[in-house]
């Protein structure tokens, strides 16, 4: 079974399109996050939930939104893609706020034309 | 705003040679860990280094993180095409799992 599982796998729209990424993790954990990956694979996380609340929230445009319909499952909601916005998503959990290790999702290829 | 910078950013060696990656700040951090990344997949965990003069050993690679909680290296022995990836360090920021990742490190292991 996979840990932690997004779709799509891959993503690819025009300028100016709402997407949405789900993600679903099946290890019992309470803290999900998003990280988004450039060209350069720096990584750097957007957010975070813990138990469907709002943890970490970083500079991020709000044209991007996270919904936690339950612990389980962390999708990413983008509005008005943009170019820059082209980029690999990738979910993550921890057992909770606390824990060090995060385990991570196969990412989504998003590809803004 | 707390920064990792990895070096090398690109390794190429041959097998059987030994390398070491650094990933340094002007920051302390509570911990610190390791994380592999191959193509099209999501980072893995390799450790977590907590304690200042910390050393990890996983068979062949051997992780240390400095004594001010400022840096780690990681070294390899005897690498093998296996250990092709991109190796990451991130730093735990607030003590609340916000991981600040540096930029890695792409190591390719030659036969």
């Amino acid at each position: 079974d996979t840990a932690v599982s997004q779709t799509p796998k891959y993503l690819v729209t025009q300028m100016g399109n709402d997407k949405s990424i789900k993600c679903e993790q099946n290890l019992g954990h309470d803290t999900m996050y998003w990280y988004k990956q450039d060209s350069k694979k720096f990584l750097k996380i957007m957010f975070s939930y813990n138990n469907k609340e709002l943890i970490i929230n970083e500079t991020v445009p709000n044209r991007f939104s996270p919904k936690s319909p339950d612990k389980a499952h962390l999708n990413l909601h983008i509005n008005s893609l943009e170019l820059g916005d082209s980029a690999v998503y990738f979910c993550a959990s921890s057992r909770d706020r606390r824990t060090d290790t995060q385990y991570f999702g196969p990412g989504t290829r998003l590809t803004v034309l | 705003t707390q920064l990792l910078e990895q070096s090398p950013q690109f390794l190429s060696i041959q097998e059987g040679e030994n390398l070491t990656v650094y990933c340094n700040s002007s920051s302390v951090f509570s911990s610190l860990q390791w994380y592999r990344q191959e193509p099209g997949e999501g980072p893995v965990l390799l450790v977590t280094v907590v304690t200042g003069g910390e050393v990890k050993k996983l068979k062949r690679l051997t992780f240390q993180f400095g004594d001010a909680r400022k840096d780690s290296s990681l070294h390899i022995t005897a690498a093998q095409p296996g250990d092709t990836g991109l190796y990451l360090c991130a730093g735990d920021a607030g003590g609340y799992n916000k991981l600040i990742f540096g930029a890695g490190t792409r190591l390719a292991v030659h036969p």
